[in-house]
């Protein structure tokens, strides 16, 4: 079946570092959509990627969208403790209503 | 953010209960949606709601039965739960954009422990 995988599961960093995580998808996306889940919170969306190619930024947060349309990636420059949480990338489902969450990354940033 | 609300936000219960998680979406949105999220797990669909119809059953056991009296509301009944239910149950609505796309927005979830 259609799925998602995202790497790294976790990632620990100093505060300062950057970070990226890494979603690939088995199927061609028509677009990619990127959330948040802080601990203990919800699922809290972030951006949305339809272009092939496509690059879009939120401050430190750079998002992209690969040619093919079935990778992305998320980079954080220059992490801070507020970034710490699980960030999941998703697509939709082929012929379905439903929409497929990748396997997340956990962040934790050192102070 | 309250543009989805679920209650009640904590449940403990014994294998030989029933009782029913509740979801409330005050967006106007067209499709709700009942996710199981365990610790080890990603997200799992577990049901789509469309207009009120269900167009999605993720092989859900019959122990979960979900209903969806309108297009803002939707319950998920519990009964006959085992330990290995035990998980965060996220609810979300969501509504097609203008690039076709299906942006989730989830609410608070209830943290389910079946004892």
């Amino acid at each position: 079946g259609q799925q998602v995988m995202q790497i790294p599961q976790y990632q620990h960093v100093q505060e300062g570092e950057d970070f990226t995580t890494y979603c690939n998808s088995s199927t061609t996306l028509s677009n990619i959509q990127w959330y948040k889940q802080r601990p203990g919170g919800h699922p809290v969306f972030l951006i949305q990627l339809v272009k092939s190619g496509e690059v879009k930024k939120q401050k430190r947060l750079t998002f992209q969208f690969g040619e093919a349309k079935k990778n992305s990636s998320l980079h954080i420059t220059a992490t801070q403790t507020t970034d710490v949480g699980t960030y999941f990338c998703a697509g939709p489902g082929v012929n379905t209503d439903k929409l497929i969450f990748g396997t997340g990354t956990r962040l934790q940033v050192f102070p | 953010e309250t543009g989805v609300t679920q209650t009640p936000r904590h449940l403990v219960m014994g294998m030989t209960n029933k009782k029913s998680l509740k979801c409330e979406q005050h967006l106007g949105h067209n499709a709700m949606y009942w996710y199981k999220q365990s610790a080890k797990k990603p997200l799992e669909l577990m049901f789509v709601y469309n207009f009120k119809e269900q167009t999605e059953n993720n092989s859900v056991p019959s122990r979960f039965s979900p209903e969806c009296p309108n297009s803002s509301h939707l319950f998920l009944h519990l009964h006959t739960l085992q330990p290995e239910d035990s998980a965060l149950y996220l609810c979300a609505s969501s509504q097609e954009n203008l690039a076709g796309a299906l942006v989730q927005f989830f609410g608070p979830g209830t943290r389910l422990t079946v004892l």
